[in-house]
């Protein structure tokens, strides 16, 4: 069964722009939460979807949003870049929201100039 | 506020040497507790723990959750260079009444020197 897969791998940006990446889950899994690892705060929990909805949102502003399509894949956005948006992305998958397995992707990594 | 704290930070030890980490929490809505292994890429999952008392095994790897006192440990006994990496620990907890979110600690650093 194949993993979590993530595109792209690496992003450079630069503040002001906007970036999209993405996230296909394991094949049956239809909740995909994101993280956000950095050295300073670790792993922080962004949001997670299921059946196309938001269902919980960490504390984060709104420059990040997401969405679930109805094959399951996310996308998360990231509007307004600054500085320290720069961070390892992750995003998870699981069976379902009740299901606190969670599998992760490979990541990607935004550099933010 | 939920928090998830591990020790020690850092570890180094010899090939060979058993090894504890430790990790504590104050989570609300707690439902589950996790514990993963970070190399240099995404967080390989490890093991699952919902229920007090119950050792996970796998290996040369244990896992044991005392949710009275709200902590679990990781094993791993007869360490091998291989098993240099971070070890996360995090709460699966439920937010808002719908859905899970994992609440990590900042990880425990493992270096095994041969």
């Amino acid at each position: 069964k194949a993993g979590v897969t993530q595109t792209p791998r690496y992003l450079i940006k630069t503040r002001g722009q906007q970036v999209t990446l993405s996230c296909s889950p394991i094949s049956g899994h239809r909740s995909v939460s994101w993280y956000q690892q950095t050295p300073g705060q670790g792993l922080q929990f962004l949001f997670e979807y299921f059946s196309e909805t938001q269902r919980n949102k960490g504390n984060f502003p709104g420059r990040f949003s997401g969405r679930q399509f109805s094959n399951s894949r996310s996308e998360m956005n990231v509007s307004t870049l600054e500085l320290g948006d720069s961070a390892l992305y992750l995003c998870a998958s699981s069976f379902s929201p009740d299901t606190n397995e969670q599998f992760f992707g490979p990541g990607t990594r935004l550099t933010v100039l | 506020e939920d928090k998830v704290v591990q020790s020690p930070l850092s570890l180094v030890v010899h090939e060979g040497d058993t090894v504890t980490l430790n990790c504590s929490y104050e989570v609300t809505n707690f439902r589950s507790l996790l514990w993963y292994k970070q190399e240099k890429k995404a967080p390989t999952f490890l093991f699952m723990l919902t229920s007090s008392g119950i050792e996970k095994k796998s290996g040369r790897l244990s896992s044991i959750l005392d949710k009275k006192e709200l902590f679990s440990i990781l094993n791993i006994t007869a360490t091998q260079t291989g098993d240099s990496a971070v070890y996360l620990c995090a709460v699966g907890a439920r937010i808002n009444q719908a859905g899970t979110a994992l609440i990590f600690g900042k990880g425990t650093t493992l270096s095994v020197s041969s």
